[in-house]
């Protein structure tokens, strides 16, 4: 079975400042691992995906996460934080032979200060 | 592409009613699925679809739940009858598998939002 554990349900950063969203992961096989976000009343969208290629896989808006399988990690970073990041941001998990659905974290909520 | 398209947006009804969202996948995707986003239990799969054809709907929360996909361009959820407790936000997404390959991700729709009153 696969899951995924986001560690901090909401984070808070200054505008311009580094953005870090903690996951960590369970899969008994070789994982995909994936980004979302959704901002207020919007659907999700795919920030970046990991599907066994380069473990440091750039996303869009300046995202970026690592893959770690060492520490089961992808953690979502960003440089610095811009306002319109503010959002919820959901780690999501998928693995095993053929195809497998999604398993989403309960997400993070980014806040982002001026 | 238009993306995944539901409808409506927006649906306010009584309690009792029935309820029927719409969704149409992307073109040329086979997977189909159904969502529902609530503060208390966060994203929900409902059920999902191969190639039309219901695979697992073990998320359906009960018997009032009930989704179909007629054609590979068109799928419902019809909830009968709907009760306050219903109300959320049900999205629709699509997903093309590359056969035996592993999965790709999902485009997501922007969901209808439901209020059962």
């Amino acid at each position: 079975a696969q899951s995924v554990t986001q560690l901090d349900s909401h984070v808070s950063v200054s505008e311009g400042t580094p953005v870090l969203l903690r996951c960590n992961y369970s899969s008994s096989y070789s994982p995909s691992l994936f980004w979302y976000v959704q901002h207020p009343n919007k659907g999700l969208q795919l920030l970046l995906k990991y599907t066994s290629a380069a473990t440091l896989v750039k996303g869009i808006n300046g995202f970026e996460a690592e893959f770690k399988k060492s520490e089961t990690s992808f953690h979502l970073t960003k440089p610095s934080a811009h306002m319109s990041d503010a959002a919820e941001y959901f780690c999501v998990v998928s693995g095993g032979t053929g195809f497998q659905k999604l398993v989403f974290g309960t997400g993070t909520r980014l806040l982002v200060s001026p | 592409d238009a993306g995944v398209i539901q409808s409506p947006r927006h649906e306010v009804t009584e309690m009792g009613q029935e309820v029927t969202l719409r969704c149409k996948p992307i073109s040329g995707h086979d997977y189909l699925f159904w969502y529902r986003q609530t503060m208390m239990r966060g994203l929900e799969l409902l059920i999902y679809f191969n190639n039309n054809v219901p695979i697992d709907d073990s998320g359906m929360p009960e018997d009032r739940f009930s989704a179909k996909m007629p054609n590979a361009s068109f799928s419902t959820l019809k909830i009968q009858p709907s009760e306050p407790r219903d109300s959320a936000v049900y999205f629709c997404a699509s997903s093309l598998a590359q056969g035996a390959e592993r999965n790709y991700g999902y485009t997501f729709g922007s969901g209808t939002r439901l209020t059962v009153v």
